[in-house]
């Protein structure tokens, strides 16, 4: 019964370059969140997704950041030419139902690098 | 916008001791949650709070929810090492199916 499974574990990317995360929900879920987190700061909601649907992206930067999570395969964050600021954990999480009255579950997260 | 907000931002105890963190919501919650994140970890759900003026127990941990909805907190008794971490409450924001997240308080603990 695997949880929520992200890939890459750490991404080390060069400034410039794209950086791409991916995740797939627990089974049975079909809510994935993508929450990001600064260095010794809290969890900033970026996005939430449905199948082949976004549902929010009101955390989402305008520029550079895009999220998908297609009729088959996992969600992708996708980062377009990254800038150090971009260096950050991204945990993307699940849920049976809408986040709200239902918990979160969380995947060990992708952390990016940028240097 | 809708936050939540936590105190304090760390804390620092000698094994053994009491440590709490405190949640406070700009709006009523309907529910609230807590998440403890270990050192290089992942938020990892502890608790889920839904009455006015709830109280719930995990062993040495006290989680209440206030009487107006708007604040909780988490007490820890007797901490051990593996009580180390960062405690995040979250609430869902009105109207979205969304969790915004406190700033997360990190505990250490001095053996």
């Amino acid at each position: 019964n695997a949880g929520v499974m992200q890939n890459p574990r750490h991404l080390v990317r060069r400034r410039g370059q794209e950086a791409r995360l991916r995740c797939s929900p627990m089974k049975g879920h079909s809510h994935v969140y993508w929450y990001r987190q600064l260095p010794e700061e809290g969890l900033k909601f970026m996005v939430y997704l449905q199948k082949e649907n976004i549902i929010d992206e009101s955390g989402m930067p305008k520029e550079r950041f895009s999220a998908e999570f297609p009729k088959e395969g996992p969600s992708i964050l996708r980062i377009q030419q990254v800038v150090r600021g971009d260096s950050a954990a991204y945990f993307c999480a699940s849920s049976l139902r809408g986040a709200g009255a239902n918990v979160l579950t969380f995947g060990a997260g992708s952390r990016l690098t940028v240097l | 916008g809708q936050q939540v907000m936590q105190i304090p931002q760390y804390q620092h105890v000698q094994e053994g001791e009491d440590f709490t963190t405190y949640c406070n919501s700009s709006t009523t919650l309907s529910n609230i949650q807590w998440y403890k994140q270990r050192p290089g970890g992942h938020p990892v759900f502890l608790i889920q709070l839904v009455k006015s003026g709830e109280v719930k127990k995990q062993k040495r941990l006290t989680f209440q929810f206030g009487e107006a909805k708007k604040n909780s907190s988490l007490h820890i008794t007797a901490t051990q090492t593996t009580d180390v971490g960062t405690y995040f409450c979250a609430g869902p924001v009105r109207g979205a199916q969304k969790l915004v997240f406190g700033q997360g308080t990190r505990l250490t603990i001095n053996p």
